[in-house]
């Protein structure tokens, strides 16, 4: 799996927008970015994943750049609730490669009250 | 997204003896994944596991330690077998996703061996 490479650690005030960034220079092109959120004491869970267009949930919004070489992760208005670890991971939707999710260390973000 | 149901979700156990941690889903799953999460560690898949096959182990996992289940679409357990300190960590499954979604994630076993 093509490899991802995030800050350890980054640090918002509440209520104002988050910006995590992912490098992933050798991404493929049936990659998709996908991001997942482990709060303390739970399983990862699910945030969102794109190809090459920027994606909006309710969640957040991942900007890809127009190369894919990096993208970034958008908490609009970051709240207490959104300080946990951000993993950036890349997965092969060809069908040829494996189906598992391959962790990195991510991002830890703390919100500042 | 499926909703998944994992139990214990701790358990403190003696060296040398074996536990099994259950998967339940809620709805049929084709791949179900069992990941290890070390203390301040990220998580390591251990294996994955498809009904009606033997399951595929990764790198430094092997099954007499880890023995995987999956008798259906909706259910497996992963035995820790012949445990030492070292096994101690938060274990847990995951699915794979319908068309368009994101993979789910059990809330863990968090096991402690002394």
């Amino acid at each position: 799996d093509a490899k991802t490479t995030q800050p350890n650690s980054m640090e918002s005030n509440e209520e104002e927008p988050v910006h995590l960034p992912c490098n992933h220079s050798t991404i493929s092109g049936t990659d998709y970015i996908h991001w997942y959120r482990q709060l303390p004491s739970q399983g990862p869970e699910y945030v969102i994943h794109g190809l090459t267009s920027n994606v909006n949930n309710r969640m957040a919004s991942l900007a890809i750049a127009e190369d894919r070489k990096s993208s970034t992760l958008i908490l609009h208005r970051a709240t207490l609730r959104d300080a946990a670890v951000y993993y950036c991971i890349l997965r092969d939707h060809s069908g040829a490669g494996s189906y598992q999710l391959t962790f990195g260390k991510g991002t830890k973000l703390s919100v500042i009250p | 997204s499926a909703v998944i149901s994992q139990k214990p979700s701790r358990d403190i156990c003696q060296r040398g003896t074996s536990l099994t941690i259950q998967c339940q889903v809620d709805s049929q799953v084709t791949m179900m994944f069992w990941y290890r999460q070390q203390p301040g560690q990220s998580l390591t898949l251990i294996a994955t596991a498809n009904q009606g096959s033997e399951a595929t182990y990764e790198s430094g996992f092997v099954i007499d330690k880890f023995p995987i289940s999956r008798p259906n679409l909706t259910f497996s357990t992963l035995t820790v077998s012949n445990m030492s300190p070292e096994d101690s960590s938060i274990y847990l499954c995951s699915v794979l996703p319908g068309p368009g979604g994101g993979y789910t994630f059990g809330s863990g076993t968090r096991l402690t061996v002394v």
